[in-house]
């Protein structure tokens, strides 16, 4: 059972192009989680997605992110028109439910470079 | 809104000693409490998971505790060693595994 996959691992983008970050979760996970690392700063949540539904953004800021979780195929983490800012490590997080007792699992995130 | 903290911000020890780390958190109302280890440049990997309902867990030379009403926990490494230098994170799960992170303690362990 592969673990969380994201791709690409790193990325570099120039100011104003679209970044697009994939997690494909665990076998058996339904809930997808994204949280971003600013450079020395600590993760923050972004968003709770499941398949088809937007859970939870309350992380998201309001312009140029979005976020999707299809019925098939990975999560997808999109990013329009880059700015320095978003230079960051992106790490996706899934879980078979959001019970009390299970465990979200980490993949290795996307290191965003804008230049 | 829950808040985490994490005590000390960086800390460097010779290598054999004992350490504990500190992580604190405002809402007690907690699924449960997580310890992660996070490398340079690399991803998140979970050392401990303590579910609200339990005090401790331990794995290896690791050890955490939690006190809910408090809003404490700790996480003890014996006899540390130069690799277990990397930053340290304390993640809190108040509900859906939305989990909100420390800002970690930075560890290094000198031979």
């Amino acid at each position: 059972n592969a673990g969380v996959m994201q791709n690409p691992r790193h990325l570099v983008r120039r100011r104003g192009q679209e970044a697009r970050l994939r997690c494909s979760p665990m076998k058996g996970h339904s809930h997808v989680y994204w949280y971003r690392q600013l450079p020395e700063e600590g993760l923050k949540f972004m968003v709770y997605l499941q398949k088809e539904n937007i859970i939870d953004e309350s992380g998201m800021p309001k312009e140029r992110f979005s976020a999707e979780f299809p019925k098939e195929g990975p999560s997808i983490l999109r990013i329009q028109q880059v700015v320095r800012g978003d230079s960051a490590a992106y790490f996706c997080a899934s879980s078979v439910n959001s019970g009390e007792n299970t465990e979200a699992f980490f993949g290795q995130g996307t290191r965003l470079t804008v230049v | 809104k829950q808040e985490v903290t994490q005590i000390p911000a960086a800390l460097s020890v010779p290598e054999g000693e004992n350490l504990v780390l500190n992580c604190s958190f405002t809402d007690s109302a907690i699924y449960n409490l997580q310890w992660f280890r996070q490398d340079p440049g690399k991803g998140l990997t979970s050392l401990l998971l303590i579910q609200s309902s339990q005090r401790e867990q331990t794995s290896g030379r690791l050890n955490a505790s939690l006190d809910k009403s408090s809003g404490r926990s700790t996480l003890y490494i014996a006899a540390s060693q130069p690799g277990d230098s990397a930053t340290y994170l304390c993640a809190v799960n108040n509900a859906g595994n939305m989990l909100t992170f420390g800002g970690g303690t930075r560890l290094m362990v000198k031979p």
